[in-house]
Formats: structure tokens, C-alpha cells, sequence
């Protein structure tokens, strides 16, 4: 099925470790970005790319890492987990007049960092 | 400061009849505005959206209506169906970065 595609859904992670969540799509969507949403409050986002080889920082970056090699492909990687980071991450993706067609959200990966 | 603001956290509202979500914001530069709907353990799945230039915009049973001059938007779900009953998250941008989201309504649609 065409979509954005993550995974894990689920991870425990101790303080400390490092880890990558994965997000691919397949409907050639050169827009990609990172959220995540914590108890009672909105989507915030992390981190995001309008093309491969181009990433910017969102309203949240501290602490995580992107790259974009590739157009299907961004992930988001966990430098040292910190409980703060404890949260459910969503990837995003869109064309880039979004406005249009707005975005195109995965199922979300489910985060514990103990 | 949080510049998309939902001050209803939960709305309850009968099935047939009119669900109205609102949506305010602060920031003057957001040139367009969404609404997504959300169930549990699923992303956010696109409803809507109206450009500033517009008042109005529909979609079968949803319409969202923007007032500008008040900074405030709303969703409307005409007749309201049980499977309605999600978490609605009003949305804004101003340019080429992401959208500045709210805290969601959670609408439950009573039989």
C-alpha cells in the first residue's frame, strides 16, 4: 500500500542509548518531516527536508539528527535517549505545494526511554 | 506561547446534528490552515484546508470557515456520524517549514 511507512511502532531505550527511527514513502514526495506529540499537547516539529540532500531544524531539534540521501527515505536518529524524549514520533510527508494536498502522516512510533 | 490554540480539549455532540470545532491563532503571517482527524494508534489523516484568501471551503460533509479580522477558524460537520467520534487538530503555516499545530478536540459523537 502506498504511504509513509515507520518503524519501529514500538521501542524502550535506556538513558544514554542511541537509536533510529525509519521513515520511507513511495509516492515521490519531495517533502519529508518529523513530529513528535507528547500528552495533551499538539504535534511539534523536529526536523524536516524539501529535498534529498537538504534537511532544517523544526521548532524542536535538540537532541535528534536527520539526513536525506535519498528521496523515499528520512530517517531520525537519537543521539543519547533522555526520558524528555519519551513520546510518539510521526513522520510526514507531502508535495511540495502542500497546501494542496497537505500531508500525508505514518502510523507513528511509540517511544519509552527509561 | 502557543501560537494555535483549541480551547476545547472535548466536545460532545448527538449523531445527525452540527459538530462546530473551533481553531484560533495569533500569528498574522500563517497563510493557510488545516484540519486533521486522528484515531488511536494512527497518524493524523488530512480533512481540510482553506488558503487566507478564502472564507469558505467544502467538502462533503466538512466545511471550514475563516474569519481573518478575529484570527479564528472553524470545521463544521454536517450531519455528525459515530464515526466522527476521533481527535481534530486545527493546523497553520506561514512558509517553506512545517505546520504550527493545536492541542486537538476530542469530538464524541453520542447515538
Amino acid at each position: 500500500n502506498a504511504g509513509v511507512t515507520q518503524t519501529p511502532k514500538f521501542q524502550v531505550l535506556k538513558t544514554g542509548q542511541s537509536m533510529t527511527l525509519q521513515c520511507a514513502q513511495d509516492m515521490n514526495h519531495e517533502y519529508m518531516s518529523w513530529y513528535r506529540q507528547d500528552p495533551g499537547m499538539g504535534l511539534r516539529l523536529i526536523h524536516y527536508s524539501v529535498g534529498a540532500g537538504i534537511t532544517d531544524q523544526g521548532e524542536v531539534p535538540n537532541g535528534y539528527n536527520v539526513s536525506r540521501s535519498t528521496t523515499e527515505d528520512f530517517p531520525l536518529r537519537l543521539l543519547s535517549a533522555a526520558p524528555s524524549q519519551t513520546s510518539v514520533y510521526f513522520c510526514a510527508s507531502s508535495y511540495a505545494d502542500r497546501r494542496l494536498s497537505g500531508y500525508t502522516f505514518g502510523s507513528g512510533t511509540r517511544l519509552t526511554v527509561v | 506561547d502557543q501560537q494555535v490554540k483549541q480551547n476545547s480539549p472535548s466536545l460532545s455532540v448527538q449523531e445527525g446534528r452540527i459538530s462546530i470545532l473551533n481553531c484560533d491563532y495569533t500569528n498574522s503571517m500563517f497563510d493557510y490552515f488545516l484540519w486533521y482527524k486522528k484515531y488511536p494508534a494512527e497518524g493524523p489523516t488530512f480533512l481540510i484546508s482553506i488558503s487566507s484568501i478564502k472564507d469558505k471551503n467544502e467538502d462533503g460533509r466538512f466545511t471550514v470557515f475563516l474569519n481573518k479580522s478575529a484570527k479564528h477558524l472553524s470545521l463544521h460537520i454536517v450531519p455528525s456520524q459515530p464515526g466522527d467520534s476521533a481527535v481534530y487538530f486545527c493546523a497553520a503555516s506561514s512558509g517553506a517549514d512545517g505546520l504550527t499545530f493545536g492541542k486537538g478536540t476530542h469530538l464524541i459523537i453520542q447515538p
